[in-house]
């Protein structure tokens, strides 16, 4: 199984918009809604941040929004902070019964 | 609140087998997926398979030949075992528990280096 694909790095200023793609196939994001982000800081565990495409879980901010169409997920991060500057990565259940990770992307505040 | 704590060998030879276990406190194994992801140094996520309370599995298909992951609900632990490891998987190493397709809460973490 071949991990999604995430561009390798996106960046923004503080207060501003982010956007990251998750681009899948036709056997994993274009079939299921099971899709996932997480944060990741240096060193750390991975952050659940986005579950069932859209849906937040409790104590994550609402500046972080999920969607999908096709076979392309994406991560929004409104008003952009500091502590937002992270590795994200989405997930993806698959056909397989199996789950796939994305490439990954690093966050850069300006 | 639900904490995941994982312990195992850090450091291993080539042809070795690792062996982590990870351990659920203040909730139930019952009625969840439990899941092993790794991550090499500098690199991304990988799925490395899940366990369900009933012994049920699914594996990454690149590992499935090396890879067993196995459940103890009498003492709310489960483990992974990978034989025959080589320098590629050189990995921290993350237990996790599954709802609703997703990853929602993370052990640690474990760092295991295979080196001659």
């Amino acid at each position: 199984q071949s991990a999604l694909t995430q561009p390798a790095s996106v960046s923004g200023s503080p207060g501003q918009s982010i956007t990251i793609s998750c681009i899948g196939t036709n056997s994993d994001l274009g079939v299921y809604n099971y899709v996932s982000w997480y944060q990741q800081h240096p060193g750390k565990a991975p952050k659940f941040l986005i579950y069932h495409v859209t849906d937040r879980p409790s104590g994550v901010s609402n500046r972080f929004s999920g969607s999908k169409s096709g076979n392309t997920a994406s991560l929004t991060i409104s008003g952009l902070q500091a502590e937002d500057e992270a590795d994200y990565y989405c997930s993806a259940y698959t056909t397989s019964r199996t789950y796939v990770f994305g490439t990954g992307t690093r966050v850069t505040v300006l | 609140q639900v904490q995941l704590q994982q312990w195992g060998a850090g450091l291993l030879k080539p042809s070795e087998t690792l062996s982590l276990t990870c351990a659920v406190y203040d909730d139930s194994l019952l009625g969840y997926y439990w899941t092993w992801i790794r991550q090499p140094p500098e690199k991304g996520l990988e799925w490395v398979g899940e366990i369900n309370d009933g012994g049920r599995t699914n594996y990454n298909p690149s590992l499935k030949s090396r890879v067993t992951i196995s459940v103890d609900t009498s003492k709310k632990q489960f483990s992974l075992k990978l034989n025959s490891v080589t320098a590629a998987d050189t990995a921290v190493y993350f237990c996790a528990r599954e709802a609703n397709g997703a990853f929602e809460i993370w052990g640690q973490g474990t760092m295991v280096t295979v080196s001659p």
